[in-house]
Parts: structure tokens; C-alpha cells; sequence
């Protein structure tokens, strides 16, 4: 079965700080997609990086950056020098593979809250 | 393009009542789904439409929910004799083929 934990519940900054948040996976598909998704108080899902299983390249997209590493089945998201703007709740999610016969339905994990005070 | 609509944004209803949510995604998105999150919670994964053909239910589905996509343009969900279990935010998303995800603001219901 396919599951996401993020094991930290909430986290707290002050601003500027550097903060990763940490996400483990489990699945027995050999392709699939990870996502990183952010909630802010208003509650819309923003879609922040997708990422196929077939790439561990590191990204980075301004402040943020993400690691991948299929050997310990993680996809960490590391924002540097974090802002106020930047409190929400951060979720990871899952999906499975290519082809047009997949779902693509997402598997979230529980989220982390992420809170930067100023 | 203007992302993903839901409507309504708020709905309390009373226990027993049935209620319909529309989502109108991003124009030429072939895939629609629904999920649904609770306080503290991800979202959970509660179905699927590849245009106008349903193709995946989960088990969270009870048969008091049902949801449509005619034309494979906009969806509805519709649950019947709403139980205060009920009470979440029911969220749409919409992508092309299997491509990320953009998602609704939600509909917020809350059962009386």
C-alpha cells in the first residue's frame, strides 16, 4: 500500500532561520510521482514541485529546495531563509506512475504546520 | 485561465439533509477528482474522472455520495442524508493527463 509520513507535526522559526521539512514515502510502484503541496491560512492547495521517481536530481527554486533520495525514500523540502509569508501547512504527497490508466490520485501525508515568527 | 472553482464556499446543513457541490476546473483538464480533509488532516482521496467516465471510487464512498461529470466539463457531489461525519472541506482538483494537480478552495460543510 501506498503511504506518506511526515513525522513532524508543527515546526517554529523565527525569520530568516533555515528549516527543512522532512517527508517519507512507501511504495511497490517502480514509477510514481512526489509532490510538495502548501496550505496557507486561507485554505486553498497551492501545487508547489512535482517530481518523478526516475529523477533524483536536487531542485531549487528560489528559497526553496527540495532532496530527493530513493535510497532512503525521502523528499525533503528545505526553505532557506525563511519569511512570515512562508507559515502555512506543507503537505508531501504521492501518486502513482505513468500512462494514461492511472489515477493519479494524490496520498498525502498528515502535513507539517510551519509557523515563522517575525 | 482561472483555476479551479467550487461553489458553494460554505454550506451548513442539518443532519438528514442532502447537499450538492459543483467544481468547475481548468478549462481542457481532462482528469477531475474529489477529495476530502478534515481538521488536522490530509486530504483523502475520494474519487476520479478521466472526462465524463468515473473511474475510480474509494471506499470512503459510501453509497450516500455520488458524483457526476456530464460532458466532462463540470463535476457535482452530492451527499444524501448527510450525518455530522460528514462535516469536512470537500476539495476539487483538476489536471491534465496525469500531470500535477491544481486544486479548489473548497467547499467547507458542516453538519447540524
Amino acid at each position: 500500500a501506498q503511504k506518506v509520513t511526515q513525522a513532524q507535526t508543527e515546526i517554529s522559526v523565527v525569520e530568516k532561520e533555515d528549516v527543512t521539512l522532512d517527508c517519507v514515502y512507501e511504495t511497490r510502484d517502480t514509477t510514481y510521482y512526489l509532490f510538495w503541496y502548501k496550505q496557507p491560512p486561507s485554505g486553498e492547495l497551492v501545487f508547489l514541485i512535482r517530481r518523478n521517481s526516475f529523477d533524483e536530481q536536487n531542485e531549487i527554486s528560489g528559497r526553496y529546495s527540495w532532496n530527493f533520495q530513493k535510497s532512503t525514500s525521502s523528499f525533503n523540502f528545505t526553505i532557506t531563509a525563511s519569511q512570515v509569508v512562508d507559515s502555512a501547512v506543507y503537505f508531501c504527497a504521492l501518486s502513482d506512475g505513468y500512462g494514461s490508466s492511472n489515477t493519479g490520485k494524490l496520498i498525502f501525508g498528515q502535513g507539517t504546520t510551519l509557523q515563522v515568527k517575525p | 485561465d482561472t483555476g479551479v472553482s467550487q461553489d458553494p464556499r460554505h454550506k451548513i446543513t442539518k443532519r438528514g439533509q442532502n447537499v450538492t457541490f459543483r467544481c468547475d476546473p481548468i478549462s481542457e483538464h481532462n482528469r477531475l477528482y474529489w477529495y476530502r480533509q478534515t481538521l488536522g488532516q490530509g486530504p483523502e482521496f475520494l474519487t476520479y474522472f478521466q472526462n465524463e467516465a468515473q473511474l475510480e471510487k474509494s471506499r470512503l464512498l459510501s453509497d450516500r455520495f455520488s458524483a457526476e461529470r456530464p460532458k466532462g466539463s463540470f463535476s457535482t457531489l452530492e451527499i444524501q442524508r448527510t450525518e455530522q461525519g460528514d462535516s469536512a472541506m470537500y476539495l476539487c482538483a483538476s489536471s491534465l493527463k496525469n500531470y500535477e494537480q491544481y486544486f479548489g478552495p473548497g467547499t467547507r460543510l458542516t453538519v447540524t
